[in-house]
């Protein structure tokens, strides 16, 4: 069965270091893929996707993620972390086998300090 | 700005009564999605509709859950009669009708069942 994977519940993180988000996903081929944010109180909302192509790609508010076929990840990263980025993030996959599916996995809380 | 309206944000209700949840997706969008997050499950997938025909309702408890599209401009999710494990929020997402496209998360409504 194809899943999603993030190993990472929660991660905190000082203000302007690195951040690595994971994620893995099961499946034959290479499925599209997805980074959504979710702020407090929100809805989800696209950071970046992939489906081809340049393997980083580059999504809004400073975040790149860079797929890797070797390894089934699409990791999501930022150099400089801002307070603001303090949200729940969701890795997701679209396939399409007979009919189009979608999977999320169960997501990673990001705390910032100060 | 197109976005996905939910109403209502918020429902309490006490347990056995009816809910009813709407949503209105983006204009042009032919593809919509019910989610339920809570903490324990995350975020699920309920049931989703592509030109208003439901294509995959399997993650939604028949007995009581029943989800709609009157028109192309409302999606409606019910339950009925509902119980304090109901108690989530429920998001309607809309797109395109393709695995590879971005969903429009909505608001959400924060159901609390008592």
């Amino acid at each position: 069965a194809q899943s999603v994977t993030q190993p990472d519940i929660h991660i905190t993180v000082s203000e302007g270091a690195s951040l690595e988000l994971r994620c893995n996903y099961s499946y034959g081929a290479t499925p599209y893929l997805f980074w959504y944010v979710q702020s407090p109180g929100q809805g989800l909302q696209l950071l970046l996707k992939y489906f081809s192509g340049d393997t980083l790609v580059q999504g809004i508010k400073g975040f790149e993620a860079e797929f890797k076929r070797s390894q089934s990840s699409f990791n999501l990263r930022k150099p400089s972390v801002h307070w603001s980025d303090a949200a729940e993030y969701f890795c997701a996959v679209g396939v399409h086998e007979g009919r189009n599916q979608f999977y999320f996995g169960t997501g990673t809380s990001l705390t910032v300090i100060p | 700005d197109a976005r996905v309206t939910q109403t209502p944000r918020d429902k309490v209700t006490e347990m056995g009564q009816e809910v009813t949840m709407r949503c209105q997706p983006i204009l042009g969008h032919n593809t919509v999605f019910w989610y339920r997050q809570t903490m324990m499950q995350g975020l699920e997938l309920l049931a989703y509709f592509r030109n208003r025909a439901p294509l995959d309702d399997s993650g939604m408890p028949k007995d009581r859950f029943s989800a709609e599209m009157p028109d192309a401009t409302l999606a409606t999710l019910k339950i009925q009669p509902s119980e304090p494990r109901d108690s989530a929020v429920y998001f309607c997402a809309s797109g395109l009708a393709g695995a590879r496209d971005e969903q429009f998360f909505g608001p959400g409504t924060r159901l609390t069942v008592l």
